[in-house]
């Protein structure tokens, strides 16, 4: 069974750091592109950053390019994304999501993980 | 930026009809070469994560009841449940990957009249 478990989220003041987590089990790993998605009552779903399987490959969001930097770990089974310089809305649910399937970057998200909540504010 | 539109916000039917939601996006997300429209629809239940229901705009994820059908081209989607049933509420979403950045509808949101 595929798993997704993110953590790390917490409540952070503007211009602090914080680092995602997500740990996956139940597929081969490092064969999938991941991805970041995040969700806000306002905003609603939106793409936060990508890495291919063999991290050759990374993209992310206008809104956080320069600020967060999307990694992964094959042999740890785990995806990063360390997020500095925080703003207010950056506040979100951030989930973790993987693609559907091996070795190539299609950009739509096959399984999720359950989330993890990020709150900035001083 | 490709914008992904959904009508209606929210709709309520009865069980056992249909619902048929629309996805509109600003610029076609037919890929020519392999004449894929790169459109994906997604069901959120309340407290869960988003799950994949249809990719290619028609393909539908191992496991989703035949019920659920995607259908549309180009630049105009729909999501069609043909009998709605309790376990169908939530919160309906609609996203393209034809490019970055990978970009969302805003929801509709489907309940029981």
């Amino acid at each position: 069974e595929v798993q997704l478990v993110e953590s790390g989220g917490g409540l952070v003041k503007p211009g602090g750091s914080l680092r995602l987590s997500c740990v996956a089990s139940g597929f081969t790993f490092s064969s999938y592109t991941m991805h970041w998605v995040r969700q806000t009552p306002g905003k609603g779903l939106e793409w936060v950053s990508s890495i291919s399987y063999n991290s050759n490959y990374i993209y992310y969001a206008d809104s956080v390019k320069g600020r967060f930097t999307i990694s992964r770990d094959n042999a740890k089974n785990s995806l990063y994304l360390q997020m500095n310089s925080l703003r207010a809305e950056d506040t979100a649910v951030y989930y973790c999501a993987r693609d559907l399937e091996q070795w190539l970057i299609l950009g739509f998200f096959d399984y999720w993980g359950q989330g993890t909540l990020l709150s900035v504010s001083s | 930026d490709i914008v992904m539109t959904q009508s209606p916000d929210s709709l309520a039917v009865s069980l056992g009809e249909r619902a048929t939601i629309n996805c509109k996006s600003t610029q076609s997300v037919l890929y020519n070469s392999n004449r894929k429209n790169y459109l994906a629809w997604y069901q959120q239940k309340p407290g869960q994560s988003p799950k994949l229901l249809i990719y290619w705009a028609s393909t539908r994820k191992s496991g989703v009841p035949d019920r659920f059908s995607g259908s549309g081209s180009g630049t105009e989607f729909t999501l069609t449940i043909s009998s709605l049933q309790a376990e169908d509420v939530a919160v309906y979403y609609c996203q393209q990957y034809y490019s970055t950045p990978r970009t969302f509808g805003q929801g509709t949101k489907v309940e029981i009249k």
